[in-house]
């Protein structure tokens, strides 16, 4: 059993450039997160889904794109990578709602330059 | 802006000791409690999840919850160098989780 995996685990991109990080969960739970962590911050939400086409916005969605065709997978794309957006990126999953708890995936560590 | 506070650190205990981990939260209306332990560089895993006032044991780990004062704490009885990790309290919004910034435990042999 897989759980929820992430991809690329490391990436490094240019300003400018668009990036796409993948998220897989074999759980078939309905909620999905993506979340980034900074050091000073914690963990934020960039965008979350309850189900299959459907998504909402976070706390910190500018700049960042997300779609979720099917219900194992979650991409979250940068359209244009800043380097603010330099950071460790976790997706989530959970059977049921956010009242509900969430398991993460390893992490993806993204550096812009 | 709701929030969910919690004390950097470190906090550190000698091994064996309890150590005990604060938070506290903006949103009366939350109604789910978590408490996840990070180590460095991996991602947050699940330790507890509370829902209603007063305790909840597990194993070495129990949880306190009280609504009133909006408050949440996380004990660690027996604690190990193994405990030694950044711990993560998260609080339900209404679609979301909100996490505090974490507390940063070590345990020293």
């Amino acid at each position: 059993d897989a759980g929820i995996t992430q991809s690329p685990r490391y990436k490094i991109t240019e300003t400018g450039r668009q990036v796409t990080l993948m998220c897989h969960q074999t759980w078939s739970h309905s909620y999905m997160f993506w979340y980034r962590q900074d050091l000073g911050h914690g963990l934020r939400l960039i965008y979350y889904s309850a189900a299959a086409d459907i998504t909402d916005k976070g706390e910190v969605p500018d700049g960042y794109v997300v779609s979720r065709s099917k219900t194992e997978n979650f991409p979250l794309t940068l359209e244009s990578a800043t380097r603010s957006q330099t950071s460790v990126y976790f997706c989530a999953s959970s059977e049921r709602s956010a009242l509900y708890e969430q398991y993460f995936g390893p992490g993806t560590r993204l550096t812009v330059t | 802006q709701k929030e969910v506070e919690q004390n950097s650190g470190p906090l550190s205990v000698p091994e064996g000791a309890i150590a005990s981990l604060n938070c506290t939260y903006s949103d009366r209306g939350s109604q789910s409690f978590f408490w996840y332990r990070q180590y460095s560089g991996k991602s947050p895993e699940l330790i507890m999840f509370i829902y209603s006032n007063g305790d909840k044991e597990d194993g070495r780990f129990t949880a306190q919850l009280n609504k009133a004062s909006q408050y949440v704490s996380l004990l660690i009885r027996d604690s190990q160098p193994s405990d030694s990790a950044t711990y993560l309290c998260a609080v339900n919004g209404d679609n979301d989780m909100r996490f505090g910034a974490g507390t940063r435990l070590t345990v020293k042999p």
